[in-house]
């Protein structure tokens, strides 16, 4: 069965400082997606990022950046020098490719508040 | 362009009430999904469509029906309204099966069950 987990529930720092948001994941597949959402205060799901698991390539964007390790099942996303406007709740999820449940399963998510 | 629209964006409901949970998109999309909200759990899948005609439920079907006659709209119905499912409602729509593309959600609907 898949499973994503956000053991971090809560994290709060000061502007400007880098900050890591850890996810793992559990699934039987070879061929799976991974997924981060951010959800920003105003409610709305804001889509952020999807790797599929042949690709471990690390990703930046701007400040953002995502470590997909396989060896250890984890899908961490890094913002640096973070901003207020980051604060947000952020979602981890994962698919499985050949699922005849052709779902997403969520984590369930880490707050992060960014202080000024 | 609306993308994906939910009605109403809040409602308060007696127990043992029913109600419909409209949902709608605009981008011609197979996949619909239900999810619901709740405080430390993510977001947990209640029903899924692959095209119109067909239904699958999720991981927390019960209580909830949905129908999908059409490509655009995806309904969800609560038969019997408990408190325990007071929630906050996305619904999320994709162009392909969940994975291969993003899903694009709905602004939410605030549920609370008296």
């Amino acid at each position: 069965a898949q499973k994503v987990t956000q053991a971090q529930t809560e994290i709060s720092v000061v502007e400007k400082e880098d900050v890591t948001l850890d996810c793992v994941y559990e699934t039987r597949d070879t061929t799976y997606y991974l997924f981060w959402y951010k959800q920003p205060p105003s409610g709305e799901l804001v889509f952020l990022i999807r790797r599929n698991s042949f690709d471990e390539q690390n990703e930046i964007s701007g400040r953002y950046s995502w470590n997909f390790q396989k060896s250890t099942s984890s899908f961490n996303f890094t913002i640096t020098a973070s901003q207020v406007v980051d604060s947000a709740v952020y979602f981890c999820a994962l698919s499985e490719a050949y699922s005849s449940a052709s779902k997403i399963i969520f984590g369930s998510g880490t707050r992060l508040s960014i202080r000024p | 362009n609306a993308g994906v629209t939910q009605t109403p964006k809040f409602q308060v409901l007696k127990t043992g009430q029913s109600m419909t949970l409209q949902c709608a998109q605009d981008m011609n999309h197979e996949y619909m999904s239900w999810y619901r909200q709740d405080p430390g759990m993510g977001l947990r899948l209640i029903h899924y469509s692959v095209g119109a005609g067909i239904t699958d439920q999720g991981e927390v079907p019960n209580g909830y029906n949905v129908s999908r006659s059409t490509t655009e709209d995806f309904p969800l119905r609560l038969l019997s309204a408990a408190p325990s499912q007071t929630s906050v409602y996305f619904c999320a729509s994709s162009p392909e099966r969940a994975g291969y593309h993003e899903q694009y959600f709905g602004p939410g609907t605030r549920l609370t069950v008296t």
